[in-house]
Order: C-alpha cells, then structure tokens, then sequence
C-alpha cells in the first residue's frame, strides 16, 4: 500500500540553524500538509499546500518556516532559525482529492534543538 | 473557537473485550470525521471514517457512531487485542478551502492481559 515517507526519522539541530524535514507524499495525491506534535500535547496544524502555493497556515506558522515543492514528488518543511521551541515531531501529510477523503500520514521526523 | 475532544485520557480493556473510546466536538458545521490511531513512534494511522449525513460506519472490527444531536462520537473496537494498544484520535475534517484536520487529545487504549 503507498505511503508518505519522512526523512530523517531524527534531525538534532543547534538553537538557531536551519533544518529542512522532506516528505514525500503518496504519487497521485495533490494536497500537502504539514503538523506538529509536541511532546504529550496534541497534533497542530502547520500549513496546507496545493497547486504549488500555501493554501492555510496557522498562526504558528510564522516567517521562520516555509515549504516548497522543489520537484514532482518532495515536500519540503524549512525552518529558518530554529529555537527551543520548535521541538517537536512534525508529520507530513498527504490526500488525494478535495472533500471526504482522508489525509495519510507518515510516520514524522524528530525534531530537537539543542 | 472550535475543539474536539476525547472524555478520558486513557482507557484499560481486558484483552478480547470491546473497547469503546468517545470523543466530543464543537462546531456545528463539521461534516467530516476520522478517527486515527497512533502506536508509539509512528504517526496517526487512518482507522475509519464517517461522514455528517450517516450514523453509523462499519469496518474491520471497528464501528464509528454519530450523534449530531449531541455532536459526539465514538469508535468502538471489537474483540480487542494486544496490537490495539495505541493512542486513538478522533479528528475533525473541518469545512475549508483544503480541510485541515483539527484533531482532538488521544485516548490511551490499555489491553490488559
């Protein structure tokens, strides 16, 4: 069965580098989504990707993070200047059409700032 | 502002008993719900989903039933097994231009030998 593969599984980082977590979602689907986990709370929504453009970002999704599409098959999540805070892990997601159909998901990148 | 919500945070079950785990949301206007289920490690697995014009889903061992009344759902699991043991998620598809998911905060499933 297809599924959306993250890599790496674990990204340590120093505070104030840049980290770029990849994904590459299922062949035919056409929404992207990234979501966070911080440890013992709730996923969070990040941001929603479609027809090379953001769709909706949340409010955490601030000027330090970007995504890209660089070719016909990677997602990219880029931070820019990582803090403390950012540890997490953060899920790529993907779905194939719009309405009730479900997003899939991998299985995320660990991320820790040192 | 809109939440969903599971009632307990975790849940013991003997093992071949039926597990039953519920969840509560908010907004009137949802029309879309899956439940997910995430084992240590990886990340949320689709189980079932159920759409807002039907009250009950069947699959595998699973059953997901809708109480718009109410705005409550639950996902029961039959006949559980020691590979149910996970942290369950019960998930808002939200009307929108792309539909995030709202997800609520999981339930623990504990099988009990």
């Amino acid at each position: 069965e297809p599924e959306v593969t993250q890599t790496p599984s674990h990204q340590v980082t120093q505070m104030g580098q840049e980290v770029i977590l990849r994904c590459v979602p299922i062949s035919n689907h056409l929404y992207f989504y990234w979501y966070r986990q911080i440890l013992g709370q709730k996923v969070e929504f990040l941001v929603s990707f479609y027809n090379n453009e953001i769709s909706e970002k949340s409010e955490i999704f601030d000027d330090q993070f970007s995504v890209e599409r660089p070719d016909g098959s990677n997602f990219t999540l880029k931070i820019r200047s990582t803090k403390l805070e950012d540890s997490a892990m953060y899920f790529c997601a993907s779905r194939k059409d719009r309405g009730s159909q479900p997003q899939h998901f991998g299985d995320g990148t660990r991320l820790s700032i040192l | 502002g809109e939440s969903v919500g599971l009632h307990l945070p975790t849940l013991s079950v003997q093992e071949g008993d039926n597990s039953i785990i519920n969840c509560a949301y908010s907004n009137s206007a949802s029309d879309y719900f899956i439940w997910y289920k995430q084992e240590s490690g990886k990340g949320p697995q689709f189980i079932i989903d159920i759409r807002s014009n039907m009250d009950k889903r069947q699959g595998q061992r699973v059953t997901v039933l809708l109480n718009k009344t109410v705005k409550h759902l639950s996902l029961q699991i039959a006949a559980t097994q020691p590979g149910d043991s996970a942290v369950y998620f019960c998930a808002d598809q939200s009307r929108g231009r792309d539909d995030k998911i709202i997800f609520g905060k999981g339930t623990r499933l504990h099988i009990l030998p």
